[in-house]
């Protein structure tokens, strides 16, 4: 069965500063991977996703991750936040094996950004 | 990107009673649409797979009589909640899945059963 693991809850950090969200995923077959941001009260608006080909990939808002195969692993990034961008972050993960879209969430990360 | 809304945004019920929540994809046909429940600070939980003209299809754990998902045409699918009770209360996301398999997100409805 797939899963996802954020291993942060919460992340401060100070506005200006580079951060860096971290995801790791199980699955014993192809995946396609997506991060989502949710501000308060609102729902889930895509960020990046991978699904092929480079494994660097860049998304909206200057946020970009990683697609590490041998570590399972799909980190997002980015170099300079902005207090906008407090908010909760999610990870997720869809079998490429399946056309129903069905995702699979990591717990969240609640991004701080400090003054 | 492509629009999904849900009506309500915010409802408040009392114990007993039945809410009706509309999920609509705005700009495009969705053959398949999500439904999800968000507690306080946790993650999404997909409730069920809705397709258009047949039957959802429930997650382990969810009451399928307590949760009533109808996918009546191609832009619009409601999540009717039975018979609440203030465990119910939650945050409801629906998500329309789009022509390359994308899911995009209604902006989701906070029920409150008291």
């Amino acid at each position: 069965a797939q899963s996802v693991t954020q291993l942060d809850s919460q992340v401060p950090v100070f506005e200006e500063a580079p951060v860096e969200l971290r995801c790791n995923y199980s699955s014993s077959v192809s995946v396609y991977l997506f991060w989502y941001v949710q501000y308060p009260n609102q729902g889930l608006q895509l960020l990046l996703k991978y699904l092929s080909g480079s494994t660097l990939v860049k998304g909206i808002n200057g946020f970009e991750a990683e697609f590490n195969k041998s570590q399972t692993s799909f980190h997002l990034r980015k170099p300079s936040v902005h207090i906008s961008d407090t908010a909760e972050y999610f990870c997720a993960v869809r079998t490429g094996s399946s056309n129903t879209g069905k995702l699979i969430f990591g717990q969240g990360t609640t991004l701080q950004v400090k003054p | 990107g492509a629009v999904v809304s849900q009506h309500p945004s915010r409802v408040i019920c009392k114990s007993g009673t039945s809410v009706k929540i509309e999920c609509r994809s705005l700009d495009f046909q969705a053959t398949t649409m999500f439904w999800y429940r968000q507690f306080p600070k946790k993650s999404l939980m997909l409730m069920a797979t809705s397709n258009e003209g047949s039957k959802a299809t429930y997650e382990q754990g969810v009451e399928k009589d307590k949760f009533l998902i109808n996918h009546a045409s191609l832009t619009l699918s409601t999540l009717t909640v039975t018979s609440a009770h203030p465990e119910d209360s939650s945050f409801y996301i629906c998500s329309g899945v789009g022509k390359y398999n994308e899911q995009f997100f209604g902006p989701g409805t906070r029920l409150t059963v008291l």
